[in-house]
């Protein structure tokens, strides 16, 4: 079982909606989450990365929140655009950080 | 992604062949990765390499062989490919200490018939 669980596993949104993207996981002892943003056909980009101690990150129109207790994080994207449309990835890493864990993806398609 | 270089970007092998995917960075960082995807799934670990010389295995190494012999490349190789190595392949740098944000290649996409 994944120890990384993305919802939903494909979002569709018409551009100028905010959306909320969903990451639960299980990883410990844990270090940070990430969220990447993978377009078709590249690899991934870093958005965000907050450690135990950070419960909100932003990286303008993309805020991540992090509730170390319940082992959850989300990213909220505000007034998409066409370009927003991508696949999400949540990673969670253990205390030595060669250890990550990747979530299997959100596919967010904006349409026009 | 034009930091971390990948080649080739896709390629079809037949089962039983040797194949080696490569993998060069210009950003000077002296940990490397090698991932894969496959539809559904997470981003799954191969091999990493945080020095010259220096090799760990991921979570899914079986199959794998990896050779670090510069800071710049790590080269990623299928002794004897198999169907079920179809995938796409990601290489991925870091610097300690930066964050250890991950730079990714562009991917190689491999086919095995």
């Amino acid at each position: 079982k994944n120890q990384v669980e993305q919802s939903p596993q494909s979002l569709i949104i018409l551009e100028g909606k905010n959306c909320t993207l969903q990451c639960n996981y299980t990883v410990s002892p844990f270090s940070n989450l990430r969220w990447y943003k993978q377009d078709t056909g590249r690899g991934p980009v870093s958005l965000t990365i907050m450690t135990f101690s950070e419960n909100t990150k932003s990286n303008g129109r993309y805020t991540a929140t992090l509730d170390a207790d319940t082992k959850q994080s989300s990213l909220h994207i505000t007034a998409s655009q066409l370009s927003d449309s991508a696949s999400y990835i949540c990673v969670v890493s253990k205390y030595n950080n060669n250890d990550m864990r990747f979530g299997a993806g959100t596919r967010l398609t904006v349409k026009p | 992604d034009a930091d971390v270089t990948q080649t080739p970007r896709n390629r079809i092998t037949k089962t039983g062949k040797r194949i080696m995917l490569e993998c060069s960075q210009t950003k000077g960082h002296d940990r490397m990765y090698w991932y894969r995807q496959d539809p559904g799934l997470g981003l799954r670990l191969i091999y990493y390499s945080f020095d010259v010389k220096d090799i760990n295995k991921g979570e899914i190494s079986d199959g794998y062989s990896v050779s670090r012999q510069a800071q710049a490349k790590f080269s990623l190789s299928l002794e004897s490919a198999i169907p079920n190595q179809t995938a796409l392949y990601f290489c991925a740098t870091s610097e300690q200490g930066a964050g250890d944000i991950q730079y990714f290649g562009a991917g190689t996409r491999l086919s095995v018939l």
